[in-house]
């Protein structure tokens, strides 16, 4: 199976301010990387696919790079709606496999 | 999109099975892939398997088969998760997400990213 790390596992941040998250897959997977964002009690949204394109409806701030084994999540200018768990996720091949998250905190 | 067809939060017996559906629009239903994914309490995302309902291709996480089984209704548009064997380890919230994917064998290879999700079905087992 692949695994996949993210890092941090939390942060924390002020509104504004410009925060990156890494995702590192245990073995090359293209760009068959996605993103997600999930709230407390509600179910994940789909942010990025294909490592860099964004999903429709997400907003312009949230910007996806990378290729093979390691990729970033950078949310330019955090907004109060923005505090939430963040996931990356291989498309690759099955099993389909998560990264374990990241929780952005407000500071 | 895709909907849950269920009404609530599930509580089962261990040893029981529980079963997860959900709908989609026909157009969905033809072109996309229903997927199940949970999430224990406090922890991360977990695939458990996927579906092409047309043809009624599967794709199973290894660690779930011989447990679970995963089909669809052609006449309903829904798409069903059956989990047998439950252990109180699978109490989790389900949930059901449509499987999308750029290329041309990419759906029969399971390379699917989740583009829409429902809102989850809480599962609870317990003595």
């Amino acid at each position: 199976d692949i695994q996949m790390t993210q890092s941090p596992s939390s942060l924390s941040a002020s509104v504004g301010d410009r925060v990156t998250i890494t995702c590192r897959a245990s073995q090359g997977i293209s760009t068959y990387l996605n993103w997600y964002q999930q709230k407390s009690g509600k179910a994940p949204k789909l942010l990025i696919y294909g490592a860099s394109s964004l999903h429709s409806g997400a907003p312009s701030r949230f910007r996806g790079s990378g290729s093979e084994t390691v990729f970033t999540l950078t949310i330019n200018s955090l907004q109060p709606e923005d505090f939430a768990t963040y996931y990356c996720q291989q498309s690759y091949t099955v099993p389909l496999t998560f990264g374990g998250g990241t929780k952005v905190a407000i500071k | 999109q895709v909907e849950s067809v269920q009404s609530g939060a599930e509580v089962k017996k261990p040893g029981s099975s529980v079963r997860i559906s959900c709908k989609a629009s026909r157009g969905t239903f033809r072109n996309f892939a229903f997927n199940w994914i949970r999430q224990a309490p406090g922890e991360g995302l977990e695939w458990m398997g996927g579906i092409i309902p047309i043809p009624g291709t599967t794709k199973e996480a290894q660690k779930f088969q011989g447990r679970v089984t995963i089909s669809a209704d052609d006449s309903t548009n829904t798409g069903h998760m059956e989990l047998h064997g439950l252990k109180p380890e699978d109490t989790a919230v389900y949930y059901c997400a449509r499987g999308a994917c750029n290329g041309g064998s990419c759906h029969v290879l399971g390379m699917w990213y989740f583009d829409t999700w429902d809102q989850g079905t809480p599962v609870t087992v317990s003595p």
